[in-house]
């Protein structure tokens, strides 16, 4: 069965902990993406993966770090530089040819204690 | 930077009721436009997109867009709703189909009433 699988569904950190979301597929895509989520804001791009062993910040990286190790899993870690991190966080994955569609992980909510 | 703009946050209409919901966008080169869907407790998902060809693009459950690019525009129409178009609506662009990823508007929560 293909798709984005994202755990755990619930997430709740502790002030000064790190916190990691895991997103992993099975589509054999090569890009994949973290998206934050809040009520009102849409998602915002926080970093995305072409390849391998390679990723770019989007538009709001700070107090976030990723890995892309394998090509089927795409780790967010929220540090605790992330000063507000309560959000729904959406990994999604794609080929490199955006002109195709994305295909989003049924997402991960994150609250801070 | 590319910037979506989505122009209504909130509709409310009733069941049969005609559909249209702006996109705006600020990029002046080559785009790739996308309309994204959420229904409740589902992930999100593809409803249409356009990247070159004709301008009034076909999705899927009846919703069409219209690429107008003297307006920087992309709205969604549907004729006719039906309770369970019931959903959040995310107007999407990417420039130039490289993988730097998508730039999504703020969304549009449609509620469709019986």
């Amino acid at each position: 069965d293909g798709g984005i699988t994202q755990s755990p569904k619930y997430l709740f950190r502790k002030e000064g902990q790190n916190v990691t979301l895991s997103c992993e597929q099975n589509l054999n895509h090569d890009a994949m993406y973290w998206y934050r989520q809040d009520p009102g804001q849409g998602l915002r791009l926080i970093y995305y993966s072409q390849i391998v062993n390679d990723f770019q910040k989007g538009d709001i990286a700070e107090g976030y770090s990723v890995s892309r190790e394998k090509k089927e899993s795409f780790p967010l870690t929220v540090t605790s530089a992330q000063k507000n991190p309560t959000a729904f966080y959406l990994c999604a994955s794609g080929f490199r040819d955006l002109r195709e569609k994305l295909f989003f992980g049924s997402g991960t909510q994150l609250s801070v204690l | 930077a590319q910037s979506v703009s989505q122009h209504n946050h909130h509709v409310i209409l009733s069941e049969a009721a005609s559909l249209e919901l702006g996109c705006n966008y600020s990029y002046g080169g080559t785009v790739n436009l996308f309309w994204y869907v959420q229904y409740p407790g589902q992930h999100l998902q593809l409803l249409l997109k356009y990247f070159s060809g004709d301008p009034l693009v076909k999705g899927i459950k009846g919703f069409e867009a219209e690429f107008i690019k003297s307006k920087f525009s992309f709205n969604l129409r549907k004729p006719s709703v039906q309770w369970s178009d019931t959903a959040e609506y995310f107007c999407a662009v990417n420039s130039g189909g490289g993988a730097d990823g998508l730039t999504f508007g703020k969304g549009t929560h449609l509620i469709i009433q019986p």
